[in-house]
């Protein structure tokens, strides 16, 4: 079954340093997600991503961040200058064309800022 | 509003039905999901119900839908000790593109025990 991939599993990072998280999308889907889980809160929306430009971002989504799919496989989170407040683990989640297609994950970064 | 709330465990004697409760805030949500996490693992989508149905059945899984008290459940028949895992109830708000983000529950973690 198709799915979505993400690397790294775990990213140690100085704070200040630039990040930048990646996600393979499943092949065929439009749509595409970050959301973050700070340990122990909720998962939380972060930005949602259709048609080469964001459609929706939330109040964490600030510019420190941005997201790129510099090419036809990829779909990029990147964190400028890290704080140790965006130690997370951040998901990645796309979806086929539709209202009814659900939000497939991937796997996870576990993102330390140090 | 956007709040879900789900109680935070379960423990459950194998071979018993599983009952996970979840409340939402949002009337106007169209799908609700309910996504499954095992340890070291992401979100894995278990089922959705469209917010006009009362229920839905797949296999083990009952999802309970009751509208009018914002009220969801998932059902797990004959658990078994793989159905251990953190499970998040999760509301759809429509945003643009003719898209939707999700809002989480805290999580249900569940135990099997023998």
């Amino acid at each position: 079954e198709p799915e979505v991939t993400q690397t790294p599993s775990h990213q140690v990072t100085q704070m200040g340093q630039e990040v930048i998280l990646r996600c393979v999308p499943i092949s065929n889907h439009l749509y595409f997600y970050w959301y973050r889980q700070i340990l122990g809160q909720k998962v939380e929306f972060l930005v949602s991503f259709y048609n080469n430009e964001i459609s929706e971002k939330s109040e964490i989504f600030d510019d420190q961040f941005s997201v790129e799919r510099p090419d036809g496989s990829n779909f990029t989170l990147k964190i400028r200058s890290t704080k140790l407040e965006d130690s997370a683990m951040y998901f990645c989640a796309s979806r086929g064309t539709g209202n009814r297609q659900p939000q497939h994950f991937g796997d996870g970064t576990r993102l330390s800022i140090l | 509003g956007e709040d879900v709330e789900q109680s935070l465990f379960l423990s459950v004697r194998e071979g018993d039905s599983s009952v996970i409760n979840c409340t939402y805030t949002d009337s106007s949500s169209t799908y609700l999901y309910w996504y499954k996490q095992e340890p070291g693992a992401g979100l894995q989508l278990l089922t959705y119900i469209f917010s006009n149905m009362d229920m839905k059945q797949d296999q083990r899984l009952t999802v309970l839908l009751n509208k009018k008290d914002k009220h969801l459940s998932l059902r797990i028949a004959d658990t078994q000790t793989g159905d251990s895992a953190i499970y998040f109830c999760a509301e759809s708000h429509a945003g643009g593109s003719n898209d939707y983000k999700l809002s989480f529950g805290a999580g249900t973690t569940v135990t099997v025990r023998a």
